[in-house]
This record gives structure tokens, C-alpha cells and sequence, in this order.
């Protein structure tokens, strides 16, 4: 399978606990992107990549939320002190560097449920 | 900024009718925009896309028209099949560097046979 993939697919964490999320890109994008989507909602943008540099995060990205792409392969997003607000699915996307007619591509997203 | 607006659902059809699902934007500048669909269990696919205005996007049966004068981009197909059941997302994605999706709240379409 070359698409987007992301691990786990699941997880459910006590609040005030740490996780820390995979996304393994489509192998020759640079870009790559974190959304956020909460039931009934559209994804919402939180950060972006080109290569291993984090070029712009969103304000939704409170300081509790960490982005790291190392070598500008897998990226991790990492949440500290988890709050019940912080439950929705995380997905994660890649693309080549944008043009008009670039397509982003998908991963099935991490499902992350606070209790 | 920049915002997409979708009709809400769910929408309930029978197999074989007529589809739309609307979509208007906000944007500067001249965005690109698409739509994309999420299958039960699945992650987000591109549907289709338009890159500038009066292009038709088309694909799986499905169309639609970039109309820069109404800012709308709304979804349609002739006959729709239990298969299409989906939420489907209607987003654009503006100039700038980072080229990041702006999505819609997206619409639950449920063919019933």
C-alpha cells in the first residue's frame, strides 16, 4: 500500500495523559499536512510541512500540540496534558509541492477519544 | 477569510434520483476547489477539483461547475446509487504558500435502495 498511513487508528486516553500520533506520507511528497475534524464538522488545518520545516501552524494549535517531521519523512504530532476538547480524528495528508492542480492525499486518520 | 458554506444534511434519496448538493464560497484572489468524499470507514478521497473559473470537474458521474460570479461550486449527479452514500465535502484551497484546505461542514448523503 504507498498511500497515507497513520498509526494508531484508535486511542483512548485519560485526560491529563500524553499521545503521540504517526503519519507516514506518500514516499516522494514534501509536503505534509495535519487536520483536525470533530463530529459534524469539515477538517480543520493545523500545520503543515515542507520537508523536515514546519512553515505554518494555526491558532487552533494550542501550546499543548507539537508537530515534528525529522528528515522530512513520518511526522508526529504529539498532544501533552490531554483535554476532553482534544477528542476528534486527526488526519493527516500529503502532496507535492503545491500548484494549482496539486492533489492532497488522505490517511484514514487517528480517532482520539478523551475520558 | 476564506470559508466554505454546504448544505446541511442528511439528504435522503431514492436510487436513481438526482443529486445536489450546494456550495458556495468566500475567498480573495481565485482559489481552486474541490470536492471530497469520505466512504463509511474511509478516509477522505478527491472526488473532483476546478482550478479556475467556469471549469467543470467531473468524475464517477459526478459534476461541477466553478461559477466565480455566484462563488458557488455545487455538487451533482443524474442518478445517484446506493454506493454513493457518503459525507461529502466541499473545499477550496487558496493562493498563499502553505495551500491548505478550507473545508465545508460537509453533507451525509443516504441512498436508500
Amino acid at each position: 500500500d504507498t498511500g497515507v498511513s497513520q498509526d494508531p487508528r484508535h486511542k483512548i486516553t485519560k485526560r491529563g495523559q500524553n499521545v503521540t500520533f504517526r503519519c507516514d506520507p506518500i514516499s516522494e511528497h514534501n509536503r505534509l499536512y495535519w487536520y483536525r475534524q470533530t463530529l459534524g464538522q469539515g477538517p480543520e488545518f493545523l500545520t503543515y510541512f515542507q520537508n523536515e520545516a514546519q512553515l505554518e501552524k494555526s491558532r487552533l494549535l494550542s501550546d499543548r500540540f507539537s508537530a515534528e517531521r525529522p528528515k522530512g519523512s513520518f511526522s508526529t504530532l504529539e498532544i501533552q496534558r490531554t483535554e476532553q476538547g482534544d477528542s476528534a480524528m486527526y488526519l493527516c495528508a500529503s502532496s507535492l509541492k503545491a500548484s494549482a492542480n496539486t492533489e492532497a492525499f488522505f490517511g484514514q486518520g487517528t480517532r482520539l477519544t478523551v475520558v | 477569510g476564506d470559508s466554505v458554506t454546504q448544505m446541511e444534511g442528511p439528504v435522503t434519496l431514492s436510487e436513481e434520483a438526482f443529486l445536489t448538493i450546494n456550495c458556495t464560497y468566500t475567498a480573495t484572489g481565485y482559489p481552486s476547489l474541490f470536492w471530497y468524499v469520505q466512504y463509511p470507514g474511509e478516509g477522505l478521497q478527491l472526488l473532483l477539483k476546478a482550478t479556475k473559473a467556469d471549469d467543470k470537474g467531473s468524475n464517477k458521474g459526478f459534476e461541477a461547475t466553478y461559477r466565480k460570479e455566484t462563488t458557488s461550486f455545487h455538487l451533482e449527479k443524474g442518478s445517484v446509487q446506493v454506493s454513493d452514500s457518503a459525507v461529502y465535502f466541499c473545499a477550496l484551497r487558496g493562493g498563499g504558500a502553505t495551500n491548505k484546505l478550507i473545508f465545508g461542514t460537509g453533507t451525509l448523503l443516504a441512498v436508500q435502495p
